[in-house]
């Protein structure tokens, strides 16, 4: 049974570009969510996806986007990259109704140079 | 805003001792979460905690929550060195939402 997958593994990208990352979650989840760990720190939420659409909201800003697709998988888009947004980015998976686990992925180390 | 609290940050312990790592939240929930990462890599869940009063207990650890006292603990029992790590507890509030909040984390490193 596949846990969560993320893609890609490290990536490094200059100021003032955009990154997608992506995800799959594990077989049976229906929900995602995202989170941004910087070095040294507890992950943060960023936000969750349910049924293809935003469910919940972190304190980031809009240029931190996402999007569901019908098969489940999701993904980050960050645009116009500063140098803060370097971190682990991670992916948790989940199933609605009375299941309490978050299956995380192994995360993207995304370097903004 | 939920906010979670960890102590102590970081933790150097010898082999064989024993040891417990707080964790404390500051609004009303049933269901805590304690994860351990290594370096670089991901989240590893340990154990969920869903009542006041729940203990769970895998090899060396034991987790407990206090849902009165807005407390968890997490002990470790006669350490040893694979279990150095980050340790996250992690809250979900009562009110409706999902999102996980974290603890700052405790470093633990087990000294020979």
């Amino acid at each position: 049974d596949a846990g969560v997958t993320q893609s890609p593994t490290h990536l490094i990208k200059t100021r003032g570009q955009q990154v997608t990352l992506r995800c799959s979650p594990k077989s049976g989840h229906d929900t995602v969510s995202w989170y941004q760990q910087a070095l040294g720190q507890g992950p943060q939420f960023i936000f969750q996806y349910y049924e293809e659409e935003e469910r919940q909201r972190g304190n980031f800003p809009d240029r931190f986007s996402g999007h569901q697709f019908p098969n489940y998988s999701s993904e980050l888009n960050v645009n116009a990259l500063l140098l803060g947004d370097s971190a682990l980015y991670l992916c948790a998976s989940s199933r609605t109704g009375p299941n309490y686990g978050y299956t995380f992925g192994s995360g993207t180390r995304l370097t903004v140079v | 805003e939920l906010k979670v609290e960890q102590n102590p940050l970081f933790l150097s312990m010898q082999e064989g001792k024993n040891y417990t790592i707080y964790c404390n939240y500051s609004t009303t929930s049933d269901r805590l979460y304690w994860y351990r990462q290594d370096p670089g890599k991901s989240l590893e869940s340990l154990f969920v905690l869903l009542s006041n009063g729940a203990v769970k207990q895998e090899g060396r650890l034991m987790a407990s929550l206090d849902t009165k006292a807005r407390l968890s603990t997490l002990h470790i029992t006669a350490a040893v060195h694979d279990l150095s790590a980050t340790y996250f507890c992690a809250v979900v509030s009562n009110f409706g939402n999902e999102k996980l909040t974290f603890g700052t984390g405790t470093r633990l490193t087990i000294i020979p």
